[in-house]
């Protein structure tokens, strides 16, 4: 089983600011089995990137993924915070069942 | 626009069995796969498995094999996940998601249900 590892855990920032946030994979994947998701409370999640770098469906360009080819290490950047992004984010890999998930970066408004 | 509309809150015994729905619009039902995914109360999110409407087949997380099932009903568009052997550890909001293929992200979610076990 693939095992994500997120870091950090929280990320205390204001908005305007810029996020990284990293997920580690326990062995080399396919960033085109690499998603990231974004869930508000009380909401479902929502798919912000995948493929390593594309964009979903209505996702501003403030948001953006590292990562192609094959690797460990995978970053999602949010270049300047607005009100809206303080959330909990999630990565997640889908080319190896079962298709784990990170366990979450708490995006906190500092 | 694509809508994954769930079935309601359910309150079920240590033991028994819960059969969750999800009904599918807006787009064809049949050429994206179909996930769920769980998640306990203030944990993170879970993957247990994913059908293909269109034949059928599906594939199931080791940890859930021999306690999930999933099903479609092709002629209602809906999906159905059938978790037995209920333990209070499957507390958590269940959410269908889609899926282009078997390997692809979740692009549309349901809006979850809420499965308490609890005697």
């Amino acid at each position: 089983e693939v095992v994500l590892t997120q870091s950090p855990g929280t990320l205390s920032l204001s908005p305007g600011e810029r996020a990284t946030l990293s997920c580690r994979a326990s062995q080399t994947i396919s960033s085109s089995y690499l998603g990231w998701y974004q869930q508000k409370p009380g909401q479902a999640p929502r798919l912000l990137i995948y493929g390593g770098s594309i964009r979903g469906t209505d996702i501003p360009d403030r948001f953006s993924g590292s990562g192609s080819g094959s690797g460990t290490d995978f970053t999602l950047t949010i270049s300047r915070l607005e009100p809206e992004d303080f959330a909990i984010y999630y990565c997640q890999q889908f080319g190896s069942s079962p298709y784990t998930f990170g366990q979450g970066t708490k995006l906190e408004i500092k | 626009q694509v809508h994954l509309v769930q079935s309601g809150a359910e309150v079920k015994k240590p033991g028994a069995s819960v059969k969750v729905s999800c009904k599918a619009s807006g787009y064809t039902f049949t050429s994206y796969y179909m996930n769920w995914v769980r998640q306990a109360p203030g944990q993170g999110l879970e993957w247990i498995g994913l059908i293909n409407p269109s034949g059928g087949g599906s594939a199931y997380a080791h940890k859930f094999q021999g306690r999930v099932t999933m099903t479609r009903d092709t002629s209602s568009s809906t999906i159905y996940m059938e978790l037995s052997s209920l333990r209070s550890d499957d507390t958590a909001i269940y959410y269908c998601a889609r899926g282009l293929i078997a390997v692809a992200p979740l692009d549309s979610w349901g809006q979850g249900t809420l499965v308490t076990v609890s005697s």
